[in-house]
């Protein structure tokens, strides 16, 4: 079975400075990780995947995330907050490319001007 | 078309009655879900079809829920007896090519009210 973890429940951060957000996972073998984002009154949104390679992965709106092994983590990273990149952040995993995808809570972040 | 479609939006509904929502994934997209979302929470998986493999059913919440898709088309969500705790935003995805690890593209959920 495959789990994820975020956390924190919301994220502030002032605009400009660097945000993190938190994920968690557990799975045998090998995981395959992902990012989605919901705006406010839009649907879910991919940000970004690790699938295999570079644990440095870059996605949209210059977001990028760091597999570590090691933690067991996959934290959602931009250098320079934007207030238009508050929203609800959800991480994701699955074990093998034909699960199912599983996601977390889910973490608010909130960039303040 | 051009994106994962939902019908109805919004659905109100009395304790007790039947719903089916529906879903119209991209086309050619082999791989759909069904995920829950109460209001302020994280998605709960449901139920995921991927071509004609037997569809994983492991996240419906009670016997009252089912769910069907015909070949790589429409999907149908049925929730029989509403209770007040299924009241909650249904979303739909769909992806195209599961082995490549292809992204899901949402459709804009069902708003279910079950008063």
């Amino acid at each position: 079975a495959q789990s994820v973890a975020q956390p924190e429940d919301q994220v502030n951060v002032a605009e400009g400075n660097p945000l993190t957000v938190k994920c968690t996972y557990s799975v045998s073998g090998n995981p395959y990780l992902f990012w989605y984002v919901q705006y406010p009154n839009r649907g879910l949104q991919f940000l970004l995947k690790y699938i295999t390679g570079d644990n440095l992965v870059k996605g949209s709106y210059g977001f990028e995330a760091e597999f570590n092994k090691s933690q067991t983590s996959f934290h959602l990273k931009k250098p320079s907050a934007l207030v238009s990149d508050s929203a609800l952040y959800f991480c994701a995993v699955r074990r093998l490319n034909t699960d199912k995808l599983i996601f977390g809570t889910g973490t608010r972040l909130q960039v303040f001007p | 078309g051009a994106g994962v479609s939902q019908s109805p939006s919004n659905k109100v509904t009395e304790k007790g009655k039947d719903v089916e929502l529906r879903c119209d994934p991209i086309s050619g997209h082999t791989a759909l879900y069904w995920y829950r979302q109460r209001l302020g929470q994280g998605l709960e998986f449901l139920i995921y079809f991927q071509g004609n493999s037997a569809p994983d059913k492991s996240g419906l919440p009670s016997d009252r829920f089912s769910a069907e898709r015909t070949g790589e088309s429409v999907s149908t969500l049925t929730i029989q007896r509403t209770q007040q705790e299924d009241s909650a935003v249904y979303l739909c995805a769909s992806s195209s090519n599961v082995a490549t690890n292809e992204k899901l593209f949402f459709g804009s959920g069902t708003q279910l009210s079950v008063l």
